[in-house]
């Protein structure tokens, strides 16, 4: 079975600042990844997605991540935060074969001030 | 077009009590899940379904019972809740057997006195 795991549980970025949360999955196959964003109060969206091809995908509101195969990682990135980008973060991880229900990692809460 | 709902959003229950949460969707889609949502520990998967007719278990199977009549429907049932059982639910739903783009409902608040 697949697992995944967030290192950064709670990060605080003032607005401007750069921001990279982590990501890495552990699993013998080939995966499909993703993350997921909970805005306070809301229901999770998906933010971007990964299946195959180019390993540097571009999701909503500014958002990348990049999928480093040899590293079983795939972290998020954004350039310059806003205020409202504070929300929990998930990444979250399939199997491309046989049982493909969806893990996720344990979240990662991001505080932007302003 | 509603996407996934849920009710109820808010629900609490004294110790031994059944309930039913439900789940419906009208995206036509046959993969649909339940997660519960704990602080520090993300989204647990409790159980899974690939379409009517069709289940299984997910991490944290233990204590809630789900069925699958019809591909909009998949209720969960707690038969005899227990304090661990306190946390918030996702439903969600995807096209075929979970691709992982999954469509979430608002949660379910439940707690267990």
């Amino acid at each position: 079975a697949q697992s995944v795991s967030q290192h950064n549980h709670h990060v605080i970025l003032s607005e401007a600042a750069s921001l990279e949360l982590g990501c890495n999955y552990s699993y013998g196959g080939t995966v499909n990844l993703f993350w997921y964003v909970q805005y306070p109060g809301q229901h999770l969206q998906l933010l971007l997605k990964y299946f195959s091809g180019d390993p540097l995908v571009k999701g909503i509101k500014g958002f990348e991540a990049e999928f480093i195969k040899s590293k079983f990682s795939f972290n998020l990135r954004k350039p310059s935060v806003q205020w409202s980008d504070t929300a929990e973060y998930f990444c979250a991880v399939n199997a491309q074969t046989g049982r493909r229900a969806l893990t996720f990692g344990s979240g990662t809460r991001l505080q932007v001030q302003p | 077009n509603a996407g996934v709902t849920q009710t109820p959003k808010f629900q609490v229950l004294k110790t031994g009590q059944s309930m039913t949460l439900q789940c419906a969707q009208d995206m036509n889609h046959e993969y649909m899940s339940w997660y519960r949502q704990d602080p520090g520990m993300g989204l647990r998967l409790i159980h899974y379904s690939v379409g009517a007719g069709i289940t299984d278990q997910g991490e944290v199977p233990n204590g809630y019972n789900v069925s699958r009549s019809t591909t909009e429907d998949f209720p969960l049932r707690l038969l005899s809740a227990a304090p661990s059982q306190t946390s918030v639910y996702f439903c969600a739903s995807g096209q075929g057997e979970g691709t992982g783009e999954l469509f979430f409902g608002e949660g379910s608040r439940l707690t267990v006195l």
